[in-house]
């Protein structure tokens, strides 16, 4: 059981390069999220997905797209990116969204120049 | 809208001894849950300790322990017999509809010293 993967780990985006932030989970949880952390800001959720094919908007979903054709992959797109998008992204999934526990991926560093 | 405060950005503590966390929430609705995460210099989330709002007993996992004022909008963690390992950002979160939305706050840094 992996439990929540995501990659890359690490990467640096130009101004205006898009890209795909992966996120996979084997527990067959039906709850899915990306949060963003940024210093001194605790974790802000920016989009939710509770099943494949239902996905909804967080607290900070401007520049962040997202979509869930499978239970088990939820990855979030940059569309055009932003160094206000520089950030640390992390997945987290859970097996019903009230009160039960959100697993969190290893989380994705991101730096956008 | 909730928000979650957690009003020590820092803390110290020595190894074996008891270190305390404040965080206060502030929400209208009854039926709730609140979390503490761990986030060690690995960056890894992980789950310290959770209550369920509707459950007057204070959660106990090991040496950590919650007090839940449910009145004062309250949750507070305490960490007995502090070890390096406790070193780690902890974060408070509330987790209020159906939708499993967590609120976090900024968080607390803490260290355990020799």
């Amino acid at each position: 059981n992996a439990g929540v993967t995501q990659t890359p780990k690490f990467q640096v985006l130009k101004t205006g390069q898009s890209m795909t932030l992966q996120c996979a989970q084997d527990m067959n949880h039906e709850y899915m999220s990306w949060y963003r952390q940024d210093p001194g800001m605790g974790l802000r959720l920016i989009h939710y997905s509770v099943g494949a094919g239902i996905t909804d908007q967080g607290e900070v979903p401007n520049g962040y797209n997202v979509s869930r054709s499978t239970t088990e992959d939820f990855p979030l797109r940059l569309l055009s990116a932003a160094p206000s998008q520089t950030s640390v992204y992390f997945c987290a999934s859970s097996p019903w969204p009230l009160g039960e526990t959100q697993y969190f991926g290893p989380g994705t560093r991101l730096l956008v120049l | 809208a909730q928000t979650v405060t957690q009003s020590q950005p820092e803390m110290s503590v020595q190894e074996a001894e008891t270190v305390t966390l404040s965080c206060t929430y502030d929400t209208s609705e009854n039926n709730y849950y609140l979390f503490w995460y761990k986030q060690p210099p690995s960056r890894q989330m992980i789950l310290v300790i959770r209550q369920e709002a509707y459950k007057q007993q204070n959660a106990t996992e090991n040496r950590f322990s919650v007090n839940f004022q449910k009145a004062a909008k309250s949750f507070s963690l305490k960490i007995s017999d502090s070890q390096l390992g406790d070193t780690a950002m902890y974060f408070c979160a509330f987790l209020t509809d159906s939708w499993g939305k967590l609120q976090f706050g900024a968080g607390t840094q803490v260290v355990v010293t020799p």
